[in-house]
């Protein structure tokens, strides 16, 4: 059953401390994104990558940081650098060939007191 | 500066009617576009999306039109069903990247 799976759900933290959010997809995609998303907005690029070893900053990567040493796996790290943290976070995978369809995880819930 | 707009927060429909779901954008340089549905704590579901060398795509109950010169586009969902109730978000493509627009709220009244 392929697809992309984003843990946890809900994620609570205090301010100050770094949290890292998983992304893992078996679709056998090449290319991974990090999103946000906050009420009555539309979906932030935070970072990208088009493949292992490699990855560019999105609109919005100040206080992020990703890493990509498996293909399946696209890990984000809020860090305490990130002013706003509390937000939806979504994982998106796509083929990256000719396929523009990314697809989407179900999203972490981040929650910063 | 918000290169993809959907200027209606919010839409409601009665079932069996037509939804019609607007896009506007601005830059020239976009050549794909994707239309996605959204639940509530869910990550957004693709849709349907059009070549910007293209005018219509059909798919089932969904058609969306793009009119490059007014740089628009548009979701039909024909006939509309309590199940199509979300958020709907445009795309548009420019490299490897997509820009969202903010969303609009399309509610389906029995």
């Amino acid at each position: 059953d392929g697809g992309i799976t984003q843990s946890p759900k809900y994620l609570f933290r205090k301010e100050g401390q770094n949290v890292t959010l998983s992304c893992e997809q078996n679709l056998n995609h090449d290319a991974m994104y990090w999103y946000r998303q906050d009420p009555g907005q539309g979906l932030r690029l935070i970072y990208y990558s088009q493949i292992v070893n490699d990855f560019q900053k999105g609109d919005i990567a100040e206080g992020y940081s990703v890493s990509r040493e498996k293909k399946e796996s696209f890990p984000l790290t809020v860090t305490s650098a990130q002013k706003n943290p509390t937000a939806f976070y979504l994982c998106a995978s796509s083929s990256g060939h000719s396929s523009y369809e990314q697809y989407f995880g179900p999203g972490t819930r981040l929650t910063v007191t | 500066d918000q290169q993809v707009k959907q200027n209606s927060p919010s839409l409601s429909v009665q079932e069996g009617r037509i939804s019609i779901l607007n896009c506007d954008y601005t830059n020239s340089m976009f050549d794909y576009f994707l239309w996605y549905k959204k639940y509530p704590a869910e990550g957004p579901t693709f849709l349907i999306s059009i070549s910007s060398i293209k005018d219509k795509n059909e798919d089932g109950r969904f058609t969306v039109f793009l009119n490059k010169s007014a740089k628009h586009l548009s979701l039909h969902i024909v006939p509309s069903q309590p199940g199509d109730s979300a958020v709907y978000f445009c795309a548009a493509k420019r490299w490897e990247k997509l820009t969202f627009g903010t969303g609009t709220r399309l509610t389906i009244i029995p």
